[in-house]
């Protein structure tokens, strides 16, 4: 079954607390990309990357962190910088980015609801 | 920055008739346009897209027009029906950062 897996599916965060993410492809994607969506605000792009071991921050990077060291995995990780954490988590990827048009279509998970106890 | 603005954030329309949704777009290098659908609790999904190189694409009861000269694209459903009912995404791409910045959506409501 190919597709983009997102878990967990709910996840709740202490204060002070560090917590991570997974995103996991097997579409054999170079780019993928993590998105936040509070109600109203549409997606922002939090972190992307294009290809293994390099990222690059999106409109919202502050108080996030994510890793690239494999293909198929794009692990998010909030930290207790992040003050405003709860909200729904996307991750996505595509074939490629670029002036290539046809790579842009992307791809998403089934998010991960983030709240804070 | 560069940015998307999309227009109405909510839109209410009686079954069977037609929703327009309006998107512009401040990079004039931008040339791909994606249309997502997120239907409740669901995750978004292509529904159509265009490329900067037309000036509309029709998919049965779907199409997307772009206007180049004004920075601006449109997402028509003719003959609603509800399952249209789902909030709708437009985006563009940021060539200059290889990137796609989405508009903050619409919430189509179909009215019975």
């Amino acid at each position: 079954d190919g597709g983009i897996t997102q878990s967990p599916k709910y996840l709740f965060r202490k204060e002070g607390q560090n917590v991570t993410l997974s995103c996991e492809q097997n579409l054999n994607h170079d780019a993928m990309y993590w998105y936040r969506q509070d109600p109203g605000q549409g997606l922002r792009l939090i972190y992307y990357s294009q290809i293994v071991n390099d990222f690059q921050k999106g409109d919202i990077a502050e108080g996030y962190s994510v890793s690239r060291e494999k293909k198929e995995s794009f692990p998010l990780t909030v930290t207790s910088a992040q003050k405003n954490p709860t909200a729904f988590y996307l991750c996505a990827s595509s074939i490629g980015t670029g002036r290539k048009l046809a790579k842009n279509i992307q791809y998403f998970g089934a998010g991960t609801r983030l709240s804070v106890l | 920055g560069e940015n998307v603005e999309q227009h109405p954030s909510t839109l209410s329309v009686q079954e069977g008739d037609s929703a327009v949704i309006k998107c512009t777009y401040s990079d004039s290098a931008s040339n791909y346009f994606p249309w997502y659908k997120q239907e409740l609790g669901k995750r978004p999904q292509l529904i159509i897209d265009i490329r900067s190189n037309v000036g509309e694409k029709k998919d049965q009861r779907i199409a997307v027009t772009l206007n180049k000269t004004a920075k601006h694209f449109s997402l028509h459903i003719t003959e609603t029906q509800p399952e249209d009912s789902a909030v709708y995404f437009c985006a563009a791409t940021v060539n200059r950062d290889d990137k796609i910045i989405f508009g903050k959506g619409t919430r189509l409501h179909i009215l019975p």
